[in-house]
């Protein structure tokens, strides 16, 4: 596709319940991030990837947050068993080189949580 | 913790006007900076990505300055346009070793026609 992509783009859960969240990177993009963005703020850092490495997810609120990228490419955010703080917008970024190069990040359209 | 610091919050500006802001960040393990511009309901869209001490960028209208030694680094506007009107973030890549990246929380830029 022409620009990184997620889904779905709205998503409304019950307390409790696991939700997963996908990002689709630009073609050829290498990096893959995940970014965590309340209302009016700048996008808070949950995890990032090269290829299908994690390599730093010290950015994940708790155990309950998981992200994946098996074959360096899609890649999907898990939340087990939602609380009502999970609520948010989450984006997921994408970048030509591997993170550590200057590569600017391209952004996707966001998947707006609402957890009930 | 590593502190990014927009500043200011919001800014009210006239058509015509030149105008600059501020992000301040951590002097050591400086890696890079990022400027992104977010309109709303859009996505993040990158402006400069700037590494060297020094760097100025610019495109069109806006240009960019960077002080690693000092953490900062200038956004400015000339002869703002209501189109400009957006939320202007920077980015702070820390170069140690995990290259994770920090947002500022932006600046709010408002042109009235």
């Amino acid at each position: 596709g022409a620009g990184v992509s997620q889904s779905p783009r709205y998503k409304v859960t019950k307390r409790g319940q696991d939700v997963a969240l996908r990002c689709d990177p630009i073609s050829g993009h290498v990096s893959l991030y995940w970014y965590r963005q309340a209302l009016g703020q700048g996008p808070e850092f949950l995890t990032y990837f090269n290829y299908e490495a994690q390599q730093d997810k010290s950015g994940l609120p708790n155990d309950r947050f998981s992200a994946e990228r098996p074959e360096g490419s899609i890649s999907t955010l898990t939340i087990q068993r939602t609380e009502q703080r999970d609520s948010a917008m989450y984006r997921c970024a994408s970048s030509f080189s591997i993170a550590g190069s200057y590569n600017e990040q391209f952004f996707g359209p966001g998947t707006r949580l609402t957890v009930l | 913790i590593l502190n990014v610091e927009q500043s200011p919050q919001s800014l009210h500006v006239q058509e015509g006007d030149s105008t600059n802001f501020t992000c301040s960040f951590p002097s050591s393990n400086f890696y890079a900076l990022h400027w992104y511009r977010w309109e709303t309901a859009k996505s993040p869209e990158a402006l400069f990505v700037m590494t060297l001490n020094g760097d100025e960028k610019k495109k069109g209208r806006i240009s960019a300055t960077l002080n690693t030694k000092e953490g900062y680094s200038y956004l400015y506007i000339k002869g703002s346009q209501p189109e400009d009107s957006a939320t202007y973030l920077c980015a702070f890549i820390d170069g140690t070793g995990g290259f994770k990246t920090i947002f500022g929380a932006g600046t709010r830029l408002f042109v009235k026609a």
